[in-house]
């Protein structure tokens, strides 16, 4: 069964820490994302990676930053963490080519309170 | 740019009752457009996907929703509900398949009555 797999499922830290956030998948995916859900305001976009090392800003980037050394791994970065980012972060991945149909696999989300 | 409305924040049907979620959606040309469920504590799963063609598309779990261009709606139906279907529902448009330019909607919470 394909898997996107999400290290935290919660996670408690301090205004000020570093935080990583880790995502794994196993499906071989080209494309890798990072989303922030809040109520009220759906899903919006991070980082965005098409490719190992290339990186591309979402909607919402300013506050995060993004790692992807290997294919199957895409961190998210919060260098020093703020309250505003007490949220539920979301990542996917999907498939790059001609036949691709746009779908998202989901990991099960991180949910990340800053204190 | 692409956007996308889903009018209802909550709602609750008995189960058994039939249902029907809002979306409506905003673009010049046509569409990708996704409806997404999250289950309690779960990520997004994808229900359905319309990109061209019929514009009755089926879902898995019994849903099926219909693109109506003149209404720039793609609406969520499903006959039936079961108490497994409370969950929140994310309608989604995209200027093609490439996910980065998907645009999600604030989400449907939907909750059964027993």
């Amino acid at each position: 069964d394909v898997k996107v797999t999400q290290s935290s499922r919660y996670l408690v830290k301090r205004t000020g820490e570093k935080v990583f956030l880790e995502c794994v998948q196993d499906m071989d995916h080209e494309n890798m994302f990072w989303y922030r859900q809040d109520p009220g305001l759906g899903l919006r976009l991070i980082y965005f990676s098409y490719d190992v090392k290339m990186k591309e800003k979402g909607d919402i980037p300013e506050g995060y930053s993004v790692s992807r050394e290997k294919k199957e791994r895409f961190s998210l970065i919060l260098e020093s963490a703020s309250t505003n980012q007490t949220s539920m972060y979301l990542c996917a991945s999907s498939h790059q080519s001609a036949g691709n149909t746009g779908e998202l696999f989901f990991g099960e989300g991180s949910r990340l309170t800053v204190l | 740019a692409q956007s996308v409305t889903q009018p209802d924040i909550h709602i609750t049907v008995s189960e058994g009752a039939s249902l029907e979620l809002r979306c409506n959606y905003s673009y010049g040309a046509t569409p990708y457009l996704f409806w997404y469920v999250q289950s309690p504590g779960q990520g997004l799963q994808l229900l359905l996907k319309y990109f061209s063609g019929d514009t009755l598309v089926q879902g898995i779990k019994g849903f099926e929703a219909e693109f109506k261009r003149s209404q720039s709606s793609f609406n969520l139906r499903k006959p039936s509900v079961h108490w497994s279907d409370a969950a929140e529902y994310f309608c989604a448009v995209g200027a093609d398949s490439s996910a980065s330019k998907i645009i999600f909607g604030s989400g449907t919470r939907l909750s059964i009555r027993p």
